[in-house]
């Protein structure tokens, strides 16, 4: 079985602070990690993965996240956040080979404050 | 992601009503799914398909149904609505997964049972 943890349920920033939301995750197997978001209101977003290669991945709006085997985190950075990243965001594993069950943590909600 | 619709995107009904939730894609893909999601809970699986002719039930498949009508289209059903399936309903698709197993996510629908 494999689970996902986010331990913050809401983190409050200052606008152009630097934020850090923290994703653990446990299994038996190897995985795939992501992180979507999900605005007021939207669905959700895929905003970065890792797949293989490089354990530092990107998104286009500045996240970054890195895998961390030894740890098995998934912590999802920012160096300095803008209002418009205000939104929920959520970690999310699946189990490498098989059949594709997806496990999500229950959601970190980023505000961002003027 | 405009590639995959849902509709309605609102739906206010009654106790014992049987709702239909629809989800199209146009993205090709073969695996579909349906989710839940409830505040501090996450997302939780109702039903996966692999294919038109593979149904599976996930964590939480109790009180609902599935039809897979076409490879584009993934229905969810709710025979008999009650009040605690009052939730947002998501609808998901996935690639084979020979090598992205990135799961693409429709804007939802907002169930309420009154």
């Amino acid at each position: 079985a494999q689970s996902v943890t986010q331990l913050d349920s809401q983190v409050p920033v200052f606008e152009e602070a630097p934020v850090e939301l923290r994703c653990n995750y446990s299994s038996s197997v190897s995985v795939y990690l992501f992180w979507y978001v999900q605005y007021p209101n939207q669905g959700l977003q895929l905003l970065l993965k890792y797949l293989s290669g490089s354990t530092l991945v990107e998104s286009i709006n500045g996240f970054e996240a890195e895998f961390n085997k030894s740890q098995t985190s998934f912590h999802l950075r920012k160096p300095s956040v803008h209002i418009s990243d205000t939104a929920e965001y959520f970690c999310a594993v699946i189990r490498s080979g098989g059949y594709q069950k997806v496990t999500f943590g229950t959601g970190t909600k980023l505000q961002v404050i003027p | 992601d405009a590639d995959v619709t849902q509709t309605p995107r609102n739906r206010i009904t009654k106790t014992g009503k049987r709702i239909m939730l629809e989800c199209s894609q146009t993205k090709g893909h073969d695996r579909m799914y349906w989710y839940r999601q409830d505040p501090g809970l996450g997302l939780q699986l109702i039903y996966y398909s692999f294919d038109v002719k593979d149904i599976n039930k996930g964590e939480i498949s109790d009180g609902y149904s599935v039809s897979r009508q076409a490879q584009a289209k993934f229905s969810l059903s709710l025979e008999s609505a009650i009040p605690n399936q009052t939730a947002l309903y998501f609808c998901a698709t996935s690639d084979r997964g020979q090598g992205d197993v990135t799961q693409y996510f429709g804007p939802g629908t907002r169930l309420t049972v009154l």
